[in-house]
């Protein structure tokens, strides 16, 4: 059974800064990855998505994804107040990309 | 607006009560889902529907069942509420293969 750890499980950084995110997964078959944001009384929404091993940036966010390590990670770059969210880690494997388990989250604050 | 509508948005209840969510999604998608995200933002996925197919999570006990009229509706029923169903109740949907899109989510406090 798949098992999703984020860490840190909260982090407050100054605007401006760089931000990052850590998710390690336990199941080497697995086959997407996602970064959702959810920000508080309101839906989690996806951000980035990667499914192959590399980086993907979009923006000042940028995704990377190690399978062999079973890690994947996100990064912010100048760190914006209204980045501030719980930001969870989700993974899916052959059932498809749909079959999400998440991680407990981290919450993120980004004090001006 | 295309989107995932929950309701309602809070519901506080007493242990033993049945409670029904509603959930409605008008983006066309063909799966739909309830998720359980508990006091530590913890999402766990409960069920999900696509063409008339049911999939449960086997630690759903069996006083949650959901109930779909068509492809764009899946309602939530707790037929005898307890203490540790408080939590708060996402509904969302897809289609095959791509990013899960969902609602703002139904607040259930049981006292």
């Amino acid at each position: 059974q798949q098992n999703v750890q984020q860490s840190p499980e909260s982090l407050i950084v100054p605007e401006g800064a760089r931000t990052s995110l850590n998710c390690t997964f336990s199941d080497s078959a697995s086959q997407y990855f996602w970064w959702y944001r959810q920000h508080s009384g309101k839906a989690p929404k996806a951000l980035m998505s990667i499914f192959s091993n590399g980086e993907k940036e979009e923006g000042r966010f940028t995704i990377h994804l190690n399978k062999a390590s079973l890690h994947f990670s996100l990064h912010i770059r100048d760190s914006q107040p209204s980045d501030s969210a719980l930001y969870l880690c989700a993974v899916s494997g052959a059932g498809g990309a749909d079959r999400l388990t998440f991680g407990k989250g981290t919450q993120l604050i980004i004090q001006p | 607006e295309t989107a995932v509508f929950q309701t309602p948005n809070y519901h506080v209840t007493q242990v033993g009560n049945e409670v029904s969510f509603n959930c409605k999604q008008t983006l066309g998608h063909d799966t739909m889902y309830w998720y359980k995200q508990d006091s530590k933002k913890l999402l766990k996925i409960m069920f999900s529907y696509n063409n008339k197919q049911l999939i449960v999570n086997e630690t759903v006990p069996r006083r949650f069942s959901p109930q779909s009229s068509d492809k764009a509706h899946l309602n939530l029923r707790i037929k005898s509420v307890e203490p540790e169903d408080s939590a708060v109740y996402l509904c969302a949907s897809s289609i095959a293969n791509t990013e899960v899109f969902f609602g703002k989510g139904t607040r259930l406090t049981v006292v």
